[in-house]
């Protein structure tokens, strides 16, 4: 999983496999949380959201939990497609003074196997 | 179409010049936000605006100066000063109100030569 700090991992997953991807993150006080794809040279797209009182959250062929205990978010893709190979982000909303900002992991990139 | 529009997508340096990253958004956004990404790195705040004619320093501000003169605009430059520029350069915006997505534009590849 990713970590604010670390360097890219990496998740190899076979055609039609589930994927979970993990990301911890740092603020104890943040209350929304992204999932972004970002494609080679390309922008980050936002894949799903969640807020911090709900702890599941689920979209087409995508899921997202959080568990605010361990300060864990996780992205599961259900029936993973080759269109699915991108890097992953999550991304912490923090409150800071005069400013909602969005803190952003390492990232994660996934490679589907056909 | 509302969208984020950055230019130009790819940007040669050369040592010593300052050059201006254009971003353009027409989403009626009060937020906009410059992202630096290197190599196998996740994105790094470099400057953001909650306002028009307002702006804050991010986490790697040094090396950078930013304007908001319009709501649309918040263009980036990377001056002298910054010893490492060659990186890809996002930018953002959002309704700034806190607890809604940004939206990003495509990107722009700054490269020092």
């Amino acid at each position: 999983g990713e970590s604010v700090g670390l360097h890219l991992p990496t998740l190899s997953v076979q055609e039609g496999d589930n994927s979970i991807i993990n990301c911890a993150y740092s603020n104890s006080a943040s209350d929304y949380f992204i999932w972004y794809k970002q494609e080679s040279g390309k922008g980050p797209q936002f894949i799903i959201d969640i807020r911090s009182n709900m702890d599941k959250r689920q979209g087409q062929r995508v899921t997202v939990l959080l568990n605010k205990t361990v300060k864990h978010l996780s992205l599961q893709i259900a029936a993973t497609q080759p269109g699915d190979s991108a890097v992953y982000f999550c991304a912490e909303n923090i409150h800071q003074t005069g400013a909602n900002n969005l803190f952003f992991g390492t990232g994660t990139r996934l490679t589907v196997i056909p | 179409d509302g969208g984020i529009t950055q230019s130009p997508k790819y940007l040669f340096r050369k040592e010593g010049q300052n050059v201006t990253l254009s971003c353009e958004q027409n989403l009626n956004h009060d937020a906009m936000y410059w992202y630096r990404q290197d190599p196998g790195q996740g994105l790094r705040l470099i400057y953001y605006s909650q306002i028009v004619n307002d702006f804050q320093k991010g986490d790697i501000a040094e090396g950078y100066s930013v304007s908001r003169e319009k709501k649309e605009s918040f263009p980036l430059t990377v001056t002298s000063a910054q010893k490492n520029p060659t990186a890809f350069y996002l930018c953002a915006s959002s309704l700034g109100t806190g607890g809604t997505e940004a939206f990003f534009g495509q990107g722009t590849r700054l490269t020092v030569v």
